[in-house]
Protein backbone atom coordinates (compact mmCIF):
# COMPACT_ATOMS: atom_id res chain seq x y z
CA UNK A 1 0.00 0.00 0.00
CA UNK A 2 0.97 3.66 -0.34
CA UNK A 3 3.34 4.66 2.28
CA UNK A 4 3.10 8.55 3.70
CA UNK A 5 6.07 10.21 5.33
CA UNK A 6 5.93 13.24 7.34
CA UNK A 7 8.90 15.40 8.16
CA UNK A 8 10.23 16.45 9.92
CA UNK A 9 8.82 14.65 13.04
CA UNK A 10 9.39 16.91 15.52
CA UNK A 11 9.71 21.16 15.76
CA UNK A 12 10.83 23.69 18.11
CA UNK A 13 10.44 27.12 17.01
CA UNK A 14 10.30 30.33 18.40
CA UNK A 15 7.04 32.56 18.26
CA UNK A 16 7.06 34.52 14.73
CA UNK A 17 9.35 32.13 12.76
CA UNK A 18 8.63 30.63 9.79
CA UNK A 19 8.72 26.79 9.30
CA UNK A 20 7.65 24.03 6.24
CA UNK A 21 6.20 21.31 7.21
CA UNK A 22 6.31 18.07 4.06
CA UNK A 23 4.66 15.06 3.83
CA UNK A 24 6.41 12.60 0.48
CA UNK A 25 4.06 9.94 -0.49
CA UNK A 26 4.42 6.52 -2.83
CA UNK A 27 1.65 6.38 -4.98
CA UNK A 28 -0.59 8.10 -7.17
CA UNK A 29 -3.15 10.21 -4.73
CA UNK A 30 -6.31 12.39 -6.25
CA UNK A 31 -7.13 14.21 -3.25
CA UNK A 32 -4.86 15.67 -0.12
CA UNK A 33 -5.74 16.90 3.00
CA UNK A 34 -3.50 18.84 5.77
CA UNK A 35 -4.96 18.51 9.52
CA UNK A 36 -3.85 20.74 13.08
CA UNK A 37 -4.40 18.73 15.83
CA UNK A 38 -4.70 21.02 18.49
CA UNK A 39 -3.25 19.76 22.66
CA UNK A 40 -6.70 18.56 23.35
CA UNK A 41 -6.56 16.22 20.61
CA UNK A 42 -9.22 17.91 18.42
CA UNK A 43 -8.64 17.47 14.59
CA UNK A 44 -9.01 20.51 12.25
CA UNK A 45 -9.45 20.86 8.76
CA UNK A 46 -6.83 23.12 7.45
CA UNK A 47 -6.43 22.50 3.94
CA UNK A 48 -8.13 20.26 1.25
CA UNK A 49 -5.49 20.37 -2.01
CA UNK A 50 -4.96 17.76 -4.48
CA UNK A 51 -2.69 19.67 -6.63
CA UNK A 52 -2.01 23.64 -6.51
CA UNK A 53 -1.41 26.21 -3.99
CA UNK A 54 -4.20 27.90 -1.34
CA UNK A 55 -3.39 30.29 1.34
CA UNK A 56 -5.49 30.94 3.97
CA UNK A 57 -3.81 33.15 6.78
CA UNK A 58 -0.66 32.72 8.03
CA UNK A 59 -0.87 28.67 6.33
CA UNK A 60 -0.53 28.01 2.88
CA UNK A 61 0.19 24.11 1.35
CA UNK A 62 1.81 23.26 -1.78
CA UNK A 63 0.76 19.69 -3.54
CA UNK A 64 2.98 18.76 -6.81
CA UNK A 65 0.98 15.31 -7.56
CA UNK A 66 3.17 14.55 -10.37
CA UNK A 67 6.40 14.42 -7.93
CA UNK A 68 4.10 13.42 -5.25
CA UNK A 69 5.04 15.59 -2.47
CA UNK A 70 2.84 18.58 -0.46
CA UNK A 71 4.03 20.95 1.91
CA UNK A 72 2.59 23.02 4.56
CA UNK A 73 4.27 26.60 5.21
CA UNK A 74 3.46 28.08 8.76
CA UNK A 75 4.75 31.95 8.53
CA UNK A 76 4.73 34.06 12.08
CA UNK A 77 3.81 31.50 14.12
CA UNK A 78 1.89 31.45 16.75
CA UNK A 79 2.15 29.36 20.67
CA UNK A 80 -1.56 28.43 19.61
CA UNK A 81 0.21 26.54 16.15
CA UNK A 82 1.39 24.01 18.67
CA UNK A 83 0.41 20.88 17.99
CA UNK A 84 0.65 18.06 15.39
CA UNK A 85 0.20 18.55 11.40
CA UNK A 86 -1.00 15.37 9.70
CA UNK A 87 -1.30 15.04 6.15
CA UNK A 88 -3.59 12.43 4.75
CA UNK A 89 -3.43 11.38 0.85
CA UNK A 90 -6.65 10.03 -0.60
CA UNK A 91 -5.63 6.55 -2.46
CA UNK A 92 -8.30 4.27 -4.72
CA UNK A 93 -8.25 0.44 -3.22
CA UNK A 94 -10.26 -2.72 -2.85
CA UNK A 95 -13.00 -0.41 -5.15
CA UNK A 96 -13.14 2.79 -3.05
CA UNK A 97 -11.35 5.75 -1.70
CA UNK A 98 -9.50 5.74 1.82
CA UNK A 99 -7.13 8.70 3.41
CA UNK A 100 -3.68 7.25 4.89
CA UNK A 101 -2.45 9.15 7.36
CA UNK A 102 1.05 10.18 8.00
CA UNK A 103 2.79 9.62 11.44
CA UNK A 104 2.44 13.55 11.62
CA UNK A 105 4.86 16.46 12.52
CA UNK A 106 4.83 17.65 16.45
CA UNK A 107 5.06 21.19 16.24
CA UNK A 108 5.93 23.45 19.42
CA UNK A 109 6.08 27.22 19.61
CA UNK A 110 7.04 29.14 21.99
CA UNK A 111 6.70 32.42 23.54
CA UNK B 1 -25.86 22.39 13.20
CA UNK B 2 -23.38 20.36 15.12
CA UNK B 3 -21.04 18.81 13.16
CA UNK B 4 -19.91 15.00 14.09
CA UNK B 5 -20.63 14.37 17.55
CA UNK B 6 -19.29 11.14 19.64
CA UNK B 7 -20.07 9.69 22.56
CA UNK B 8 -19.02 8.64 25.14
CA UNK B 9 -16.33 10.98 25.77
CA UNK B 10 -14.07 8.63 28.29
CA UNK B 11 -14.97 4.78 28.73
CA UNK B 12 -12.55 2.59 30.90
CA UNK B 13 -13.27 -1.32 30.10
CA UNK B 14 -12.47 -4.52 31.32
CA UNK B 15 -11.01 -7.42 29.51
CA UNK B 16 -13.57 -9.55 27.52
CA UNK B 17 -16.10 -6.27 28.31
CA UNK B 18 -18.32 -5.38 24.69
CA UNK B 19 -19.20 -1.82 24.32
CA UNK B 20 -20.78 0.21 21.48
CA UNK B 21 -19.05 3.96 20.48
CA UNK B 22 -21.61 6.37 19.05
CA UNK B 23 -21.13 8.58 16.47
CA UNK B 24 -23.66 10.80 14.93
CA UNK B 25 -23.02 13.48 12.13
CA UNK B 26 -26.13 16.38 10.73
CA UNK B 27 -24.24 17.29 7.87
CA UNK B 28 -26.54 14.26 4.99
CA UNK B 29 -22.56 12.65 4.47
CA UNK B 30 -22.55 9.76 2.63
CA UNK B 31 -19.03 8.51 3.58
CA UNK B 32 -18.37 8.13 7.55
CA UNK B 33 -15.44 6.37 8.73
CA UNK B 34 -13.89 5.30 12.16
CA UNK B 35 -10.26 5.84 12.73
CA UNK B 36 -8.00 4.38 16.44
CA UNK B 37 -5.13 7.12 17.11
CA UNK B 38 -1.79 5.08 19.13
CA UNK B 39 0.29 7.11 21.18
CA UNK B 40 2.89 9.04 18.73
CA UNK B 41 1.19 7.55 15.43
CA UNK B 42 -1.31 8.80 13.10
CA UNK B 43 -4.61 7.82 12.26
CA UNK B 44 -5.40 4.28 11.03
CA UNK B 45 -9.00 3.34 9.43
CA UNK B 46 -10.65 0.63 11.12
CA UNK B 47 -14.16 0.21 9.37
CA UNK B 48 -15.84 2.63 6.66
CA UNK B 49 -19.17 3.33 5.09
CA UNK B 50 -20.18 4.87 1.48
CA UNK B 51 -23.99 5.27 2.60
CA UNK B 52 -26.89 3.43 5.12
CA UNK B 53 -26.53 -0.39 4.76
CA UNK B 54 -23.03 -0.15 3.53
CA UNK B 55 -19.51 -0.99 5.43
CA UNK B 56 -16.49 -1.99 5.05
CA UNK B 57 -13.32 -3.00 6.26
CA UNK B 58 -10.42 -0.17 6.31
CA UNK B 59 -6.30 -1.16 7.71
CA UNK B 60 -7.61 -2.69 11.49
CA UNK B 61 -11.08 -4.27 11.34
CA UNK B 62 -9.99 -7.36 13.42
CA UNK B 63 -12.22 -6.95 16.96
CA UNK B 64 -14.61 -3.82 15.80
CA UNK B 65 -18.22 -4.36 14.37
CA UNK B 66 -20.18 -1.85 12.43
CA UNK B 67 -23.15 -1.32 10.94
CA UNK B 68 -25.04 1.81 9.24
CA UNK B 69 -28.94 2.04 9.27
CA UNK B 70 -29.00 5.73 9.01
CA UNK B 71 -27.13 8.15 6.93
CA UNK B 72 -26.82 10.28 10.53
CA UNK B 73 -25.87 7.02 12.76
CA UNK B 74 -21.90 4.48 12.59
CA UNK B 75 -21.56 3.16 15.75
CA UNK B 76 -18.73 1.10 16.30
CA UNK B 77 -19.09 -2.40 18.30
CA UNK B 78 -16.34 -4.04 20.53
CA UNK B 79 -17.49 -7.42 21.11
CA UNK B 80 -14.66 -8.57 23.37
CA UNK B 81 -12.44 -5.61 24.76
CA UNK B 82 -8.59 -6.40 24.71
CA UNK B 83 -5.40 -4.40 26.07
CA UNK B 84 -4.74 -3.77 22.14
CA UNK B 85 -7.89 -1.94 22.04
CA UNK B 86 -6.83 1.01 24.42
CA UNK B 87 -6.69 4.35 22.21
CA UNK B 88 -8.14 7.12 21.46
CA UNK B 89 -11.10 6.64 18.63
CA UNK B 90 -12.21 9.57 15.70
CA UNK B 91 -15.10 9.44 13.67
CA UNK B 92 -15.22 11.64 10.46
CA UNK B 93 -17.41 11.78 7.71
CA UNK B 94 -17.64 13.87 4.21
CA UNK B 95 -18.82 13.97 0.87
CA UNK B 96 -17.90 11.20 -1.52
CA UNK B 97 -16.32 11.46 -5.04
CA UNK B 98 -17.80 14.35 -6.98
CA UNK B 99 -17.55 17.21 -4.61
CA UNK B 100 -14.72 18.71 -2.33
CA UNK B 101 -14.29 15.82 0.23
CA UNK B 102 -13.45 17.83 3.32
CA UNK B 103 -13.31 14.85 6.17
CA UNK B 104 -14.90 16.50 9.26
CA UNK B 105 -13.77 14.51 12.61
CA UNK B 106 -15.70 13.88 15.97
CA UNK B 107 -13.92 15.14 19.36
CA UNK B 108 -13.03 11.66 19.84
CA UNK B 109 -13.31 8.79 22.65
CA UNK B 110 -10.71 8.01 24.95
CA UNK B 111 -11.15 4.08 25.93
CA UNK B 112 -8.98 2.10 28.49
CA UNK B 113 -9.09 -1.58 28.64
CA UNK B 114 -7.98 -3.29 31.69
Amino acid sequence: GIQVEQSPPDLILQEGANSTLRCNFSDSVNNLQWFHQNPWGQLINLFYIPSGTKQNGRLSATTVATERYSLLYISSSQTTDSGVYFCAPRVFTSGTYKYIFGTGTRLKVLA
Amino acid sequence: NAGVTQTPKFQVLKTGQSMTLQCAQDMNHEYMSWYRQDPGMGLRLIHYSVGAGITDQGEVPNGYNVSRSTTEDFPLRLLSAAPSQTSVYFCASSWTSGRAETQYFGPGTRLLVL
